[in-house]
């Protein structure tokens, strides 16, 4: 069973371009939690989507952020024109759709670097 | 929302002693409490958890605690080893919501 699995591992932009970071959740897994990492500091949440839902994105900011989990297909973060501030990693999670309180497996994150 | 405070920010200990990380939380709500263990560059990698309705869980040299009336949780590592060194963080939340992190505590276990 394969993990959580992210691409691209590594991303490169320079300031106002898009980036795209994509997410295929554990099989089995309907559940998909978006995290961003500072260097040196924890993971902060940015949003919860089950397929075709955006459940929770209280942590996304309001503009140039956006995310979906379409009917087919991982789920995609995207940053609109992106800025110095938003260099970081970005790790997704998954959990499975039966049950309360299942453990989120994380993937091993996309580095985003912007120039 | 959920305020999660983690202690220490750095560790260090000698190989074989015990080490512990303490956290608190502000919402009474949270009732699921996991631990995450994370490598230079590599994923957050869950190493045990508790639910509210137990106070205490162990898995070899890992064991957590819970005491939710004081709202604190604690990872306890028992004869520690080199490979231990990681940053440890850990997390509150309920049901299928969000987690809060800690801010991470960075374990060094010399040899």
């Amino acid at each position: 069973n394969a993990g959580v699995m992210q691409n691209p591992r590594h991303l490169v932009r320079r300031r106002g371009q898009e980036a795209r970071l994509r997410c295929s959740p554990m099989k089995g897994h309907s559940h998909v939690y978006w995290y961003r990492q500072l260097p040196e500091e924890g993971l902060k949440f940015m949003v919860y989507l089950q397929k075709e839902n955006i459940i929770d994105e209280s942590g996304m900011p309001k503009e140039r952020f956006s995310a979906e989990f379409p009917k087919e297909g991982p789920s995609i973060l995207r940053i609109q024109q992106v800025v110095r501030g938003d260099s970081a990693a970005y790790f997704c999670a998954s959990s499975p759709n039966t049950g309360t309180d299942q453990p989120q497996h994380f993937g091993d994150g996309t580095r985003l670097s912007i120039l | 929302g959920e305020n999660v405070e983690q202690h220490p920010s750095t560790l260090s200990v000698q190989e074989g002693d015990s080490a512990v990380i303490k956290c608190t939380y502000s919402d009474s709500a949270s009732n699921y409490f996991p631990w995450y263990k994370q490598e230079l560059g590599k994923r957050p990698q869950l190493i045990i958890d508790i639910r509210s309705n137990v106070g205490e869980k162990k898995d070899q040299r890992i064991a957590v605690t819970l005491n939710k009336t004081a709202k604190h949780f604690s990872l306890h590592i028992t004869e520690t080893q080199p490979e231990d060194s990681a940053v440890y963080f850990c997390a509150a939340g309920s049901g299928f919501q969000k987690l809060v992190f800690g801010t991470g505590t960075r374990l060094l276990v010399s040899p």
